[in-house]
C-alpha cells in the first residue's frame, strides 16, 4: 500500500517537444505529491508539488496532473530542453502531527531530451 | 546560504566494517532525514531525527542507527556491512518533523567490497 509506481522507466524526447511520467499510487492516505529532478551527482531537488484537492499545478513549463478517483498524477514537460535531461522521481507522503513525514518515492523516470 | 552537506562523498568499505556517515543541514533547520538510494532506483526513508528524537523510521534492521547532536546535524552509522548496503546515502533537511519541502544534500556514495 506504500508504494508508487512509476513510467516509463526512461524516455527520449526531442527539443521542444512534451515529456510526460506517469505515477500511481494504492494509498489513499497521502497526501502530498510532489516530483523531485535529480541530476548526475547530485541530491534530488524538488521541482513542483501538488495536493489531491487540486486536479492541476502549473509553474512554468511543468505541469502536474492530478486525478484522485483513478489514483494518479503525471508530470507534463513543455518545451522540453536538452537542460531538463535528468533523472526524474515521484513522490508521496502522509502528514502526521508530530510525526515524521516520510516521502516514498516512485522508481524515477531517466529523460532525454535530444537537441 | 550553504545547502545540506554531507560527508564524505565516497567511501569505499569492506563487508563486515561499520561506517559513520555526517550531515550538516541548512541553518535554521531542526529535522534531519536519511535516505538510501540503490543504483537505478528511488530513495527509500531510512530514518528521520527532529530536536535530537527519532521520529521516524523505515523498514531497515538495527545495523543502521542515526543520532542528532545540538547543533542539529546528524550522523548514519551502518554496522556488519553487507554488499547490499552498497548506495547513495541521500540526507535532506527541513525546517520541522511535518515539514513538506525537504531539500536534498548530494549525497555519501558507499561502496561495499
Amino acid at each position: 500500500q506504500q508504494q508508487v509506481k512509476q513510467s516509463p522507466q526512461s524516455l527520449i524526447v526531442q527539443k521542444g517537444g512534451i515529456s510526460i511520467i506517469n505515477c500511481a499510487y494504492e494509498n489513499t492516505a497521502f497526501d502530498y505529491f510532489p516530483w523531485y529532478q535529480q541530476f548526475p551527482g547530485k541530491g534530488p531537488a524538488l521541482l513542483i508539488a501538488i495536493r489531491p484537492d487540486v486536479s492541476e499545478k502549473k509553474e512554468g513549463r511543468f505541469t502536474i496532473s492530478f486525478n484522485k478517483s483513478a489514483k494518479q498524477f503525471s508530470l507534463h514537460i513543455m518545451d522540453s530542453q536538452p537542460g531538463d535531461s535528468a533523472t526524474y522521481f515521484c513522490a508521496a507522503s502522509i502528514g502526521t502531527s508530530g510525526s515524521a513525514r516520510q516521502l516514498t518515492f516512485g522508481s524515477g523516470t531517466q529523460l532525454t531530451v535530444l537537441p | 546560504d550553504a545547502g545540506v552537506t554531507q560527508s564524505p562523498t565516497h567511501l569505499i568499505k569492506t563487508r563486515g566494517q561499520h561506517v559513520t556517515l555526517r550531515c550538516s543541514p541548512i541553518s535554521g533547520h531542526k529535522s534531519v532525514s536519511w535516505y538510501q538510494q540503490v543504483l537505478g532506483q528511488g530513495p527509500q526513508f531510512i530514518f528521520q531525527y527532529y530536536e535530537k528524537e527519532e521520529r521516524g523510521r523505515g523498514n531497515f534492521p538495527d545495523r543502521f542507527s542515526a543520532r542528532q547532536f545540538p547543533n542539529y546535524s546528524s550522523e548514519l552509522n551502518v554496522n556488519a556491512l553487507l554488499l547490499g548496503d552498497s548506495a547513495l546515502y541521500l540526507c535532506a533537511s527541513s525546517r520541522d518533523s511535518g515539514a513538506n519541502v525537504l531539500t536534498f544534500g548530494a549525497g555519501s556514495r558507499l561502496t561495499v567490497l
